[in-house]
């Protein structure tokens, strides 16, 4: 298996493009999240998933937006980037999600992203 | 909203050294979750913890409701244990619905 897989693993953008960024897991987990990293923070959640055809917004959700059309991947999409989404990007999955005893959460390798 | 602290920031310590990183919560959670990011960047999952204690090869977790304090320990530290140990609590907000916060980050250096 190869777990959640993110790309790309490096971007850089100019200020008002657009890009997708794809989170890929063969877990066959309901629940999947994008964070945003950011020095002196701690990972702060931007969208998340509880299941194909499902989007919820997080802490973080302006400027961008999500699509969960098969179960297996999570679209995070910035339709015009600015430079304060200059950010390390990284894609979780889990299977059982919220107050499950069970739960554990598999993250991806992470995306850097620059906006010039 | 639930905030996570983390102590200390930056920990360095001699190979074979005892080390503990703490984690304190302000409100009562549901579970919590030590992470390892290694210094490329990955992220892997530790432990998730209700209650009690759970150990793992050298390391080990324990948490206090009580208190709202959970503590990682690593038992004869390695330099390939040096990383980025991260704290983050499962909480039920009651806007925002079930919540995972993450802590900043404890950075673990260990020489040998």
């Amino acid at each position: 298996n190869a777990g959640v897989t993110q790309t790309p693993k490096f971007r850089v953008l100019k200020t008002g493009q657009s890009m997708t960024l794809l989170c890929a897991q063969d877990m066959n987990h309901e629940y999947m999240y994008w964070y945003r990293q950011d020095p002196g923070m701690g990972l702060r959640l931007i969208h998340y998933s509880v299941g194909e055809g499902t989007t919820a917004k997080g802490e973080v959700p302006d400027g961008y937006n999500v699509s969960r059309l098969k179960k297996q991947n999570f679209l995070l999409g910035l339709e015009s980037a600015a430079p304060s989404q200059t950010s390390v990007y990284f894609c979780a999955s889990s299977y059982e999600g919220d107050l499950a005893t069970n739960e554990k959460l598999f993250f991806g390798s992470g995306t850097q992203l620059s906006v010039l | 909203k639930n905030e996570v602290e983390q102590s200390p920031q930056n920990l360095t310590a001699q190979e074979g050294e005892f080390i503990t990183i703490n984690c304190s919560y302000s409100v009562g959670i549901s579970a919590l979750h030590w992470l390892q990011q290694h210094p490329g960047g990955g992220i892997v999952s530790l432990f998730m913890l209700s209650s009690g204690k759970k150990k793992h090869g050298r390391l080990i977790a324990t948490i206090n409701i009580q208190e709202k304090h959970s503590s990682l320990h690593i038992t004869a530290s390695h330099p390939r244990d040096s990383a980025v140990y991260i704290c983050a609590v499962r909480y039920w907000g009651e806007t925002s619905g079930s919540r995972l916060t993450f802590g900043e980050g404890t950075q673990l250096t260990v020489n040998p």
